[in-house]
C-alpha cells in the first residue's frame, strides 16, 4: 500500500549540479503534480501534469524541468542548482477531475550549496 | 485568481477545542479541503467541503462554512497532543484545471 514514492529523501548539491527527483504512484490516478514547501511559503505548484503525456507549468517553473515518463512516474530535474532551490518538495497525485483530493508523498529535503 | 488565507499559529491547551481558520477568494463553486502535515511528511487529507454546504462533521473534526463571507474554518474537539502538526486549507474549482490552490499552512501546538 505505497501511494505516492519519492527518491531520494533527502540530498545535498553543490550549486551547478544537476539531478533528477524521482515519483511514482501506484494508484493509477491521472494527475500529478510537484511542489516545492519553504518556510512560511506553503506549497507552491512547480509543474503538474493533467494526464500521461501532457505537462504543464505551475507557479514556480523556472529552473525546473519535468517529465511524465508513463502513468505511474513524474520526475523532476534540476538542471543547474543553485541555492534558492533549498527546499522540501512534494509530489503528488490525484485521480483529476471534480473532487478528486490529492495524496502525497513524504517529500524530497533537498540542500544546495 | 484564487488566493487562500490562513493565520499562521495557533497554541492550546490539552482538552480544549482548536479552531483553525481559512479565508478564500474564488466566486465559482468550489471544493475545499483541510490536510495536516506532521513534521517530516507530506500532506493527509483530513476532510473536505463542498461549497454548497455549511456544516461538515467528522468524529473530532467539525468544518463550517460561511459562503457569504468566504470563511472556513475546522474545529478539533478535545485536542490532543498528537494533533500538533501544519494544517493547511485547500481551494480547488469544481470545473477546469482542478489545480488547487493551498494556504500556507497553520501551526497547531498543543501543550499539556
Amino acid at each position: 500500500n505505497a501511494g505516492v514514492t519519492q527518491t531520494p529523501k533527502f540530498q545535498v548539491l553543490k550549486t551547478g549540479q544537476s539531478m533528477t527527483l524521482q515519483c511514482a504512484q501506484d494508484m493509477n490516478h491521472n494527475s500529478m503534480y510537484w511542489y516545492r514547501q519553504d518556510p512560511g511559503m506553503g506549497l507552491r505548484l512547480i509543474y503538474y501534469s493533467a494526464s500521461e503525456g501532457t505537462t504543464d507549468k505551475g507557479e514556480v517553473p523556472n529552473g525546473y524541468n519535468v517529465s511524465r515518463l508513463n502513468k505511474r512516474e513524474f520526475s523532476l530535474r534540476l538542471e543547474s542548482a543553485a541555492p534558492s532551490q533549498t527546499s522540501v518538495y512534494f509530489c503528488a497525485s490525484s485521480e483529476g477531475g471534480g473532487f478528486q483530493p490529492q495524496h502525497f508523498g513524504d517529500g524530497t529535503r533537498l540542500s544546495i550549496l | 485568481g484564487e488566493d487562500v488565507e490562513q493565520s499562521l499559529f495557533l497554541s492550546v491547551r490539552e482538552g480544549d477545542s482548536s479552531v483553525i481558520n481559512c479565508t478564500y477568494t474564488d466566486s465559482s463553486s468550489t471544493y475545499l479541503y483541510w490536510y495536516k502535515q506532521e513534521p517530516g511528511a507530506g500532506l493527509q487529507l483530513l476532510t473536505y467541503i463542498f461549497s454548497n454546504m455549511d456544516m461538515k462533521q467528522d468524529q473530532r473534526l467539525t468544518v463550517l462554512l460561511n459562503k457569504k463571507d468566504k470563511h472556513l474554518s475546522l474545529r478539533i474537539a478535545d485536542t490532543q497532543t498528537g494533533d500538533s502538526a501544519i494544517y493547511f486549507c485547500a481551494e480547488c474549482p469544481s470545473g477546469g484545471s482542478y489545480i488547487p490552490t493551498f494556504g500556507r499552512g497553520t501551526s497547531l501546538i498543543v501543550h499539556p
